[in-house]
């Protein structure tokens, strides 16, 4: 069993441009929800995803958007990359409303 | 919105110490969940707690969930240079499908 698995591992932006982060998770596991860790901070939630639908979300601007698809993989996409968008994206996964299990995150660098 | 308040923010400690960390929030918190996370990689959920008053080992940890249910603190008994990491404690939001995290404290251990 794989667990979660997340890529690219790092990634370096500049201001302005599109970015997408992709996640497979755990065997078994139906959702998936994304969390935005910055520097020093606790994960921050952004949305969570179940049977390919958006289920809740957390308070981030419609700059972030994502995918759920129908093997349960999961996209996480971020328009207009600002500088304060650096940050650790990590993605976990569960099954239904199970503790959730972290992939290794991306690590995200906006110049 | 629930927040999730953790203290201290950072213990430097001898190896073989033992270690008492908290968590407390303004709301109730119907489960408390512990997790660690290592340098670049994704939190583990360490130990989960169900109801108020319970008390719960995983080999050298122990958490207690508060009787108020604003409250868990978490024990590590003889440290080891491995427990280094920051410590979450977290909780699912009520009537939510989101997980709270608190912004973590960080051990360190002197061997």
């Amino acid at each position: 069993d794989a667990g979660v698995t997340q890529s690219p591992t790092h990634l370096i932006k500049t201001r302005g441009q599109q970015v997408t982060l992709r996640c497979s998770p755990k065997s078994g596991h139906d959702t998936v929800s994304w969390y935005q860790q910055a520097l020093g901070q606790g994960p921050q939630f952004i949305f969570q995803y179940y049977e390919e639908e958006e289920r809740q979300r957390g308070n981030f601007p419609d700059r972030f958007s994502g995918h759920q698809f129908p093997n349960y993989s999961s996209e996480l996409n971020v328009n207009a990359l600002l500088l304060g968008d650096s940050a650790l994206y990590l993605c976990a996964s569960s099954l239904g409303e199970d503790w959730q299990f972290f992939g290794p995150g991306t690590r995200l660098t906006v110049l | 919105g629930q927040q999730l308040n953790q203290s201290p923010q950072s213990m430097f400690i001898q190896e073989g110490e033992d270690v008492s960390m908290n968590c407390t929030s303004s709301s109730i918190f119907n489960t408390w969940l512990w997790y660690k996370q290592d340098p670049g990689e994704g939190p583990v959920l360490l130990i989960a707690l169900y109801k108020a008053g319970e008390l719960t080992s995983n080999g050298r940890l122990t958490a207690q969930f508060g009787i108020t249910r604003k409250d868990s603190f978490l024990n590590i008994s003889a440290s080891i240079p491995s427990d280094v990491g920051i410590y979450f404690c977290a909780g699912p939001n009520t009537g939510g499908f989101k997980t709270i995290f608190g912004a973590g404290t960080r051990l360190f251990v002197k061997a």
